[in-house]
């Protein structure tokens, strides 16, 4: 199972709106409503942002959002903040019952 | 709430097995509808789900590291453990254990992680 694929870095200014994509095939992202994301600081372990495609964990700021189209989920981040810079991993379930993680975009805040 | 903390080796020399334990705190491994998993992050790369294993001890493996991977879980002491064997230099990485919440609803939460380095 290929990971799924995700730009290797974006940036954005205080304030602005940025998206991540995560594409992946009708095997994992586009077959299942069951796409993740995950927040990582340098030095620390990951951090579940979205489940579900869309749906936030109790604590999750709404400035985070998630969605899905055919076989592309996305990761949309607005009013963007310094804390947020770090890096964002999406993952999918997959049709062999496993799970898949993409490569991880670097958000870089201006 | 329920936190992980992973303990083992940090040093494996190749074709030896590396071994690891994550020790749970704040909830027991025997309650709930819960993957307990590991995940690791090679140095500058992205994460790789390994495997879990199930309250009930069903486990699941990635199929890319099946011949050579076994969770288990010794429920006494509420702790799970990893073990994977002929390691080469590629299994260098950051290892991290964590609770999943069965295949649909993510992992949350994670341990800190522990770097283990294979080199002889």
């Amino acid at each position: 199972q290929s990971a799924l694929t995700q730009p290797a870095s974006v940036s954005g200014s205080p304030g602005q709106s940025i998206t991540i994509s995560c594409t992946g095939t009708g095997t994992d992202v586009g077959g299942y409503n069951y796409v993740s994301w995950y927040q990582q600081h340098p030095g620390n372990a990951p951090k579940l942002i979205i489940y579900n495609v869309s749906s936030r964990p109790s604590g999750v700021s709404n400035r985070f959002s998630g969605s899905k189209s055919d076989n592309t989920a996305s990761l949309t981040i607005s009013g963007l903040q310094a804390g947020d810079e770090g890096d964002y991993y999406c993952s999918s379930y997959t049709s062999v019952r496993t799970l898949v993680f993409g490569g991880g975009t670097k958000l870089t805040v201006l | 709430q329920v936190q992980l903390q992973e303990s083992g080796p940090g040093l494996v020399k190749p074709s030896q097995t590396l071994s690891l334990t994550c020790t749970v705190s704040g909830g027991s491994i025997s309650s709930g509808d819960y993957y307990w998993s590991w995940i690791r992050q090679a140095p500058g790369q992205g994460l790789e789900w390994i495997g879990y294993i199930s309250n009930s001890g069903r486990t699941f493996y990635n199929p890319s590291l099946l011949s050579r991977v076994t969770i288990s879980k010794d429920t006494s002491k509420n702790q799970f453990s990893l073990q994977l064997t002929s390691v080469t230099a590629a299994d260098t990485a950051v290892y991290y254990c964590a609770r999943q919440w069965g295949w649909t609803k993510g992992i949350d939460p994670w341990g800190q992680g522990t770097l283990v380095a294979v080199s002889s």
